[in-house]
């Protein structure tokens, strides 16, 4: 069946420095991925999305790129703080334009060293 | 404006028992979706909705799940004779409109269900 998956599943940055997210998705008419990030025993919060008729997205220190030919899609975190200590998910949509169904990936654990 | 609310935020019930988790969407979305997470996990796709009408339920796990919509905003879902590895937590999704191409899906703060 339809998959996402995500890598690493734990990851650990300097304050300051960049972090990276990846995930690989299976279903070739995904059209639209989001990621969402969720703090202890909250809820998911989208930060940003992504849809297939664009390769790179960018709001502030948050951006996403895309490459469908490969069927992976990456977060990217610049200048990292503490508050962006979170699990990260990222997600694809399943079945094309007329579905409304996404597809999770397993998570990031993404801890901030001072 | 208010967001996806949900109720109860806690539960804690005995195997075999019936439960019930409710969920507010956001006014005036047409989409609604749960799923369940279990600890270290992404959200699993449970049901979707459009309106009153159950369009999907693919990833409910067994006829012991049962969702409904009957006015098209308000969802609850149903948990019959629950079972200990029901415990997780139940999350809600709801999205605007519908229309080609895909919505944002805004989520409440979920239902922690524990089955003793």
């Amino acid at each position: 069946g339809e998959n996402v998956e995500q890598h690493p599943s734990t990851l650990s940055v300097q304050e300051g420095d960049s972090a990276v997210i990846k995930c690989t998705y299976s279903d070739s008419a995904s059209n639209y991925f989001p990621w969402y990030k969720q703090e202890l025993g909250k809820r998911p919060q989208l930060i940003i999305d992504i849809r297939s008729n664009v390769g790179e997205k960018k709001d502030q220190r948050i951006a996403v790129t895309l490459n469908k030919t490969a069927k992976h899609f990456s977060l990217h975190i610049t200048e990292t703080q503490p508050e962006d200590s979170a699990v990260y998910f990222c997600a694809a949509s399943i079945g094309g334009s007329s579905a409304s169904k996404i597809i999770f990936g397993s998570g990031t654990r993404l801890s901030i060293r001072p | 404006g208010a967001g996806v609310s949900q109720s109860p935020r806690y539960k804690v019930a005995k195997r075999g028992q019936d439960v019930a988790l409710r969920c507010d969407p956001i006014s005036g979305h047409v989409s609604l979706f749960w799923y369940q997470q279990a600890l270290g996990q992404g959200p699993e796709f449970l049901t979707y909705f459009q309106n009153e009408a159950q369009l999907d339920k693919s990833g409910l796990p067994s006829d012991r799940f049962f969702a409904e919509r009957p006015e098209g905003s308000v969802s609850t879902l149903k948990i019959q004779r629950t079972q200990q590895e029901d415990s997780a937590v139940y999350l809600c999704a709801s999205s605007p409109r519908d229309r080609r191409g895909q919505e944002t899906q805004y989520f409440g703060p979920g239902t922690r269900l524990l089955v003793l």
